[in-house]
């Protein structure tokens, strides 16, 4: 098993563009989250799908939008990418929402310009 | 609200030292807690979880965490530190139904020789 898959791992944008990344996890689970990960400031939630077919707000949403393609994958888009999204991004998964352990990703390396 | 805390964003330990790690939780967040480790440029793996049962939890690579209700404490210990421990720990809570963490901010753990 592969675990949870992220792509790329690493990216450079200029403020303005777009980009999609992909997550992936082979294991069956049913819940998926994405995390951005800033110095100082722990892991904050920006999306998270409880289920295939549904998606809801974290705690820093503005500026992205997911989608949960099917129960394996979950992608985060950015529409206009701006500096202060320059970020290290994780994605998770979880089989038991009751108690919560979620495995992560590698990450991806976002820098805009 | 919801949150955990932990004391201090840096511990700097020597080798063999006892490693002690602390994170505090609000009452309101329910009693699964977690540490996870990240090493650089990778993501977060699991070290240990508390959900029901017995309150000394035992992880991986010989850290274990108390959870102490009366305290709101879930502390990170490790008898013996090892150059590999050098790495960044986070602490999280289960925040809601579904399935989100509520994550500390982190502490890099340093290890001299």
């Amino acid at each position: 098993n592969a675990g949870v898959t992220q792509t790329p791992k690493f990216q450079v944008l200029k403020t303005g563009q777009s980009m999609t990344l992909q997550c992936a996890q082979d294991m069956n689970h049913n819940s998926m989250y994405w995390y951005r990960q800033d110095p100082g400031m722990g892991l904050r939630l920006i999306y998270y799908s409880a289920s295939e077919g549904t998606t809801d707000k974290g705690e820093v949403p503005n500026g992205y939008n997911v989608s949960r393609l099917n129960k394996r994958e979950f992608s985060l888009r950015l529409e206009s990418a701006a500096p202060s999204q320059t970020s290290v991004y994780f994605c998770a998964s979880t089989l038991d929402l009751a108690v919560g352990e979620q495995f992560f990703g590698p990450g991806t390396r976002l820098t805009v310009l | 609200a919801q949150s955990v805390t932990q004391l201090g964003s840096h511990v700097s330990v020597s080798e063999g030292a006892l490693v002690l790690l602390r994170c505090n939780y609000s009452s309101s967040v329910p009693p699964y807690l977690f540490w996870y480790v990240q090493y650089p440029n990778q993501g977060l793996q699991l070290l240990l979880k508390y959900t029901t049962g017995a309150t000394l939890v035992k992880g991986i690579n010989g850290f274990e965490a108390e959870f102490k209700k009366s305290e709101t404490s879930f502390h990170l210990t490790k008898p013996s530190a090892h150059m590999s421990d050098a790495a960044e720990y986070f602490c999280a809570g289960r925040g809601s139904n579904t399935g989100k963490l509520i994550f500390g901010q982190g502490t890099t753990l340093q290890v001299k020789p």
